[in-house]
């Protein structure tokens, strides 16, 4: 059974520039959410996304944008990065929108 | 709006000793509560979780988190910690209904050092 997982691993961006990160749910799973997590501190919700549209936003601004495929995976869009952006990237899935949830290893971002 | 407060940022403990990391929340309706293990470099893993039933729950590694309602806490414990028991710990909230689309709610986290 194949868990969440996400893609790159790793991402160096200089400030101004957009990435785009990727997260395939585990299966069985329909709901995915992200998170931001900065160093030295827990994750703070970023977005859920659930019948590819967004449920539920955090405090984060319009730069941040995402997307769900039929397939139920899922993208994190950031655009005119900041330096502060620079973070852990975490995607959680889970069934039905529920409280259980299972996170993938994360994308570190780095922006210079 | 719900919150958690994890009241020690870093506790050191001997090999072997036992051990209580502290979660308590803050939620209007009722809750689910979970508690993440975070290991250098890694995502975040479940550890245990409550979801209703017995207060008392425990993982497969010898943790252990009583929910409190009175208390509104969600501590963690073990009675003898190994080496590689040394992460970060991380209490988590969301609201206590399904179908709901529920956000989770973390506290700052725990680092747990265990000494040999």
């Amino acid at each position: 059974d194949a868990g969440v997982t996400q893609s790159p691993t790793h991402l160096i961006k200089t400030r101004g520039q957009q990435v785009t990160l990727r997260c395939s749910p585990k299966s069985g799973h329909d709901t995915v959410s992200w998170y931001q997590q900065a160093l030295g501190q827990g994750p703070q919700f970023i977005f859920q996304y659930y019948e590819e549209e967004e449920r539920q936003r955090g405090n984060f601004p319009d730069r941040f944008s995402g997307h769900q495929f039929p397939n139920y995976s899922s993208e994190l869009n950031v655009n005119a990065l900041l330096l502060g952006d620079s973070a852990l990237y975490l995607c959680a899935s889970s069934r039905d929108g529920g409280g259980e949830q299972y996170f993938g290893p994360g994308t570190r971002l780095t922006v210079t | 709006a719900q919150s958690v407060t994890q009241l020690d940022s870093q506790v050191p403990v001997f090999e072997e000793a036992p051990v209580e990391l502290r979660c308590n929340y803050s939620s209007s309706v009722s809750v689910y509560l979970f508690w993440y293990v975070q290991y250098p470099n890694q995502g975040l893993q479940l550890l245990l979780k409550y979801l209703s039933g017995s207060t008392l729950v425990e993982s497969i590694n010898g943790f252990e988190a009583e929910f409190n309602k009175s208390q509104t806490s969600f501590h963690l414990r073990k009675p003898s910690v190994h080496i590689s028991d040394t992460a970060e710990y991380f209490c988590a909230v969301t609201r206590g209904r399904s179908g709901g689309y529920q956000k989770v709610t973390f506290g700052t986290g725990t680092k747990l050092q265990v000494i040999p």
